[in-house]
């Protein structure tokens, strides 16, 4: 089972755009991680933020946390035709637990 | 090596048939990981390695899929008598962090695709 839903599933905005992602979670949390994945590829490490943090920034990318409400946004400034992936949530429990779990993503689509 | 490799990229088997997945980790990673995906879906967790301890399969879903790392390095995911329903991307991923409060950024590979047939 999944520990997180992704919303929108699909988002197609133009080029220059901003994109918002959110992900809402169930369980407690050690750390929030996006990942993206591009078409038959495999996923690759974002950013990270952790439970005790309310706000990242990396480069055109800023993540947000809200634990009150289980739910992080990803927000991808200046949108370019590159940016054309899925992006997924994933968290890390505070259990002590290793694994990562995934949410079940956002297409998003960058029109030229 | 530079990153983390899966072999064989593709691979279509008859219902029934055994297949083999293997992974190699980046060098010297403690952690390793094994994901189903199927189509249009997030990953899903099926099973953790730390150095050749298997400390999670509990994602396994049945006991026709089993997963080794016997010297701490490469991994095998070996699924028995396939069905259709094993059709999916299956990833591994590394990862040089352990312990509870470790922050574990996964590297992943490209992926298998297993189509049963």
């Amino acid at each position: 089972s999944q520990q997180g839903e992704e919303d929108p599933q699909a988002l197609s905005i133009q080029e220059g755009e901003n994109a918002t992602m959110n992900c809402s979670y169930k369980t407690s949390i050690n750390n929030l991680q996006w990942y993206r994945q591009n078409s038959g590829r495999g996923l690759v490490h974002l950013i990270l933020i952790r439970s005790n943090e309310r706000e990242k920034h990396s480069g055109r990318l800023r993540v947000t946390l809200d634990t009150s409400k289980k739910s992080s946004s990803l927000l991808i400034t200046a949108s370019r035709a590159a940016d054309t992936a899925s992006y997924f949530c994933a968290t890390v429990t505070d259990r002590g637990a290793q694994k990562l779990v995934f949410g079940q993503g956002t297409r998003l689509t960058i029109n030229p | 090596g530079a990153g983390v490799s899966q072999s064989p990229r593709y691979k279509v088997a008859k219902r029934g048939q055994d297949v083999a997945l293997r992974c190699d980790p980046i060098s010297g990673h403690v952690s390793l990981f094994w994901y189903q995906q199927a189509l249009g879906q997030g990953p899903e967790f099926l099973t953790y390695f730390q150095n050749e301890a298997q400390l999670d399969k509990s994602g396994l879903p049945s006991d026709r899929f089993f997963a080794e790392r016997p010297e701490g390095s490469v991994s095998t995911l070996k699924i028995q008598r396939t069905q259709q329903e094993d059709s999916a991307v299956y990833l591994c991923a590394s990862s040089p962090r352990t312990g509870p409060t470790g922050a574990n950024v996964l590297t992943f590979g490209a992926g298998s695709r297993l189509t049963v047939l």
